[in-house]
């Protein structure tokens, strides 16, 4: 069974820089094809894809944002790090981490399958 | 990276079927047959409910179903449920290890 597990601040000021933890189970981010991936939403809005990193350290991220986030991966102790600096108060929302699979041959899968609870960091001074 | 077009809201009545279209560019939902749709209730994290366009998870019933034509997308949901009511969110490959999501239907069951 696979689950995901947020943690970091609910609440960072404006200019700092946000260090979320994503904790998982039942996969391993060592695994061909598997990757962890953020997805963001502000209050009432829509979901933002924002990053992923997979088995092979190969890094992406949402174009609008890329100067800003850093994803990075602890694969033997199950955790993915997502940063974000220079935090503004657009910048709240809920932070999701995901699970997605896919086969790169086949163009399989590409689908985020599995979901943490999320984590409501809030932007304020 | 342009969000996907959703209709921001549909209503139907129970037992009824409703269909959410998701609009998209050659680029990402006209590339790829890899779009997905999500259901979200409120205060809960997203759940999948179909994926590569029209596939379906384990355990999702079968009275949610998507199709694709061109660069867009539809989910339908058949045989309306009170418990069906919740927000829908499409997303779509946008190539380049990147993806992009619909901005959300609220789904009203009356």
């Amino acid at each position: 069974q696979v689950t995901l597990r947020e943690s970091g601040p609910a609440l960072v000021k404006p200019t700092q820089t946000l260090t979320l933890t994503c904790s998982f189970s039942g996969f391993s981010l060592s695994t061909s094809g598997t990757c962890v991936s953020w997805i963001r939403q502000p209050p009432g809005k829509a979901l933002e894809w924002l990053a992923l990193i997979d088995w092979d350290y190969d890094k992406y991220y949402t174009t609008s944002l890329e100067t800003r986030l850093t994803i990075s991966k602890d694969a033997s102790n199950n955790q993915v790090v997502l940063t974000m600096t220079n935090m503004d108060p657009a910048d709240t929302a809920t932070y999701y981490c995901t699970h997605l699979s896919r086969d790169t041959v086949a163009a399989t899968g590409y689908s985020f399958d599995s979901w943490g609870q999320g984590t409501l960091v809030t932007v304020s001074s | 990276q342009s969000a996907l077009t959703q209709p921001a809201s549909v209503s139907g009545s129970p037992g009824q079927s409703i269909t959410i279209s998701c609009t998209g560019t050659v680029s990402d939902v006209g590339s790829y047959n890899l779009v997905s749709w999500y259901q979200q209730h409120p205060g809960k994290a997203p759940k999948l409910i179909l994926y590569e366009d029209n596939k379906r998870p384990s355990g999702i019933s079968n009275h949610f179903s998507a199709s694709k034509s061109g660069t867009t997308a539809s989910l339908t949901i058949s045989g309306l449920q009170a418990e069906d009511e919740a927000n829908y969110y499409c997303c779509a490959y946008a190539g380049s290890s990147t993806w992009v999501f619909g901005g959300g239907t609220k789904l009203t069951v009356l």
